[in-house]
């Protein structure tokens, strides 16, 4: 399909593991975001990629979680020895630049359970 | 302060009939965009519809229309003539455009609509 691509679909981990979430955006957009989405809540901004630019990582919670982008490809969000409190949907976003109107288009984001 | 400000936790309407789902926002920006997202129970983010703060006229989008207030800072997302797949939580967002932003959302907590037949 032409949308973003998130995997896995859902993960259940036990606390303390480590997790890799992947996700592959709609080709040529250049734009990538990470957000997280606690149950019944709004979605937390965690970190940006443009382009080959230096990421903004400003929304992370913790150094236990990273992300890494390789140009304009695929991008995985870490998260190092999970806690209960990261449970969550992590939703992973695309734009087609950084303009002031293009709108993000989502993933089906991953559901992630840690026990 | 939030951001973004959304009042009603959830909301029902009859099919067919109108629905207006608040959202108001706070910013010092001149220019940014507000966005409304609806979220199926599947979990998807649909994006529905845009306003650039410089925009004139309320955007509209099919049944969908946004009632820009910008004195009062208000970006309300109405429906018009609901359907029962309407039914699914609806986020407002902003994008603030100041210098060196990585136009991230910033999300409200969302309106569960409930569309009844």
């Amino acid at each position: 399909g032409a949308g973003v691509s998130q995997s896995p679909s859902n993960k259940v981990t036990e606390k303390g593991k480590d997790v890799e979430l992947r996700c592959d955006p709609i080709s040529g957009h250049t734009a990538l975001y990470w957000y997280r989405q606690r149950l019944g809540q709004g979605l937390e901004f965690l970190i940006y990629f443009q382009g080959n630019s230096a990421p903004d990582k400003s929304g992370l919670p913790s150094d236990r979680f990273s992300a890494e982008r390789t140009g304009e490809s695929v991008s995985t969000l870490t998260i190092q020895r999970t806690q209960q409190e990261d449970s969550a949907v992590y939703l992973c976003a695309s734009a087609r630049r950084r303009g002031t109107n293009q709108p993000q288009h989502f993933g089906d984001g991953t559901r992630l359970s840690i026990l | 302060a939030q951001k973004i400000t959304q009042t009603q936790p959830g909301m029902f309407v009859q099919e067919k009939e109108a629905v207006t789902l608040d959202c108001t926002y706070d910013t010092s920006d001149q220019s940014y965009g507000l966005f409304w997202y609806k979220q199926p129970s599947s979990g998807e983010m649909i994006f529905l519809i845009y306003q650039g703060s410089y925009d004139e006229q309320n955007a509209t989008e099919g049944r969908y229309s946004l009632n820009f207030q910008k004195a009062r800072k208000s970006a309300n997302l109405v429906i018009s003539a609901s359907q029962l797949g309407d039914s699914a939580m609806y986020f407002c967002a902003m994008r603030e455009d100041s210098g060196g932003s990585n136009y991230k959302l910033t999300f409200g907590k969302g309106t569960l609509l409930t569309v009844n037949p």
